[in-house]
């Protein structure tokens, strides 16, 4: 299996809603990340857990809150969205979160998210 | 820090024409390089990768060949079909970091 799954597929939410998006890998990769990309442009850091700890949080608003239950999990807790965080959300799994060189990240499908 | 930077697109070419897709990068050290293919409303797929000076990917008709001394990694298809039209993403991973280039669209009529 090297596949990297999220849901929903396509999320529409008003501005005072909590929802969560999730992402599932079982491939034994221990570091997760969340990327957001915006239309026509290149995937953006937000977080990266490794070993089930968050290790990077790339100053992120907090109505963004990333959640790793397990080794194969992630969550990304969303309430008080602003419209202009529409945007594409991808999940992203590698083995482990180093230096070795060979690394690769594998992607989801992504979820499409609009904030109205 | 890191950066990639890719050729401006939106490239538009004919069925079974050649395809180059520029990329060049700026790194401390000695990143490893890679492409990603990114098809409409997916996430990305590795395309292909090189982890040092010289080495060159391959996957799917798909080369790049790692230039430390143009610090380049161009993406070349001597065929490209309509089905090889997506968004094409350079990248390299320098440490614990990936850096993504800007992608480069590229579109191929029958």
């Amino acid at each position: 299996d090297t596949e990297v799954t999220q849901t929903p597929k396509h999320l529409v939410m008003g501005m005072t809603n909590k929802k969560s998006l999730k992402c599932e890998q079982h491939m034994g990769h221990r570091a997760m990340y969340w990327y957001k990309q915006k239309a026509k442009k290149p995937p953006e850091l937000m977080f990266v857990y490794s070993y089930e700890k968050l290790s990077i949080n790339e100053s992120v608003p907090s109505r963004f809150s990333p959640e790793c239950p397990n080794s194969s999990l992630l969550n990304l807790h969303l309430h008080a969205l602003q419209p202009e965080d529409s945007a594409l959300y991808l999940c992203a799994s590698s083995q482990e979160l180093g230096t070795a060189t060979n690394e690769k990240l594998f992607f989801g499908s992504g979820t499409q998210l609009s904030v109205l | 820090g890191n950066s990639v930077t890719q050729m401006e697109g939106p490239v538009t070419l004919s069925e079974e024409a050649f395809l180059t897709i520029n990329c060049t990068y700026t790194a401390t050290g000695y990143p490893s390089l890679f492409w990603y293919v990114q098809y409409p409303g997916e996430g990305l797929q590795l395309l292909l990768k090189a982890t040092k000076a010289d080495d060159k990917g391959s996957n799917k008709g798909f080369e790049a060949t790692y230039r430390k001394e143009t610090t380049s990694f161009h993406l070349e298809k001597g065929s490209v079909q309509v089905s090889d039209s997506a968004v094409y993403f350079c990248a390299l991973k320098g440490g614990q970091n990936f850096v993504f280039g800007p992608g480069t669209r590229l579109s191929v009529l029958p």
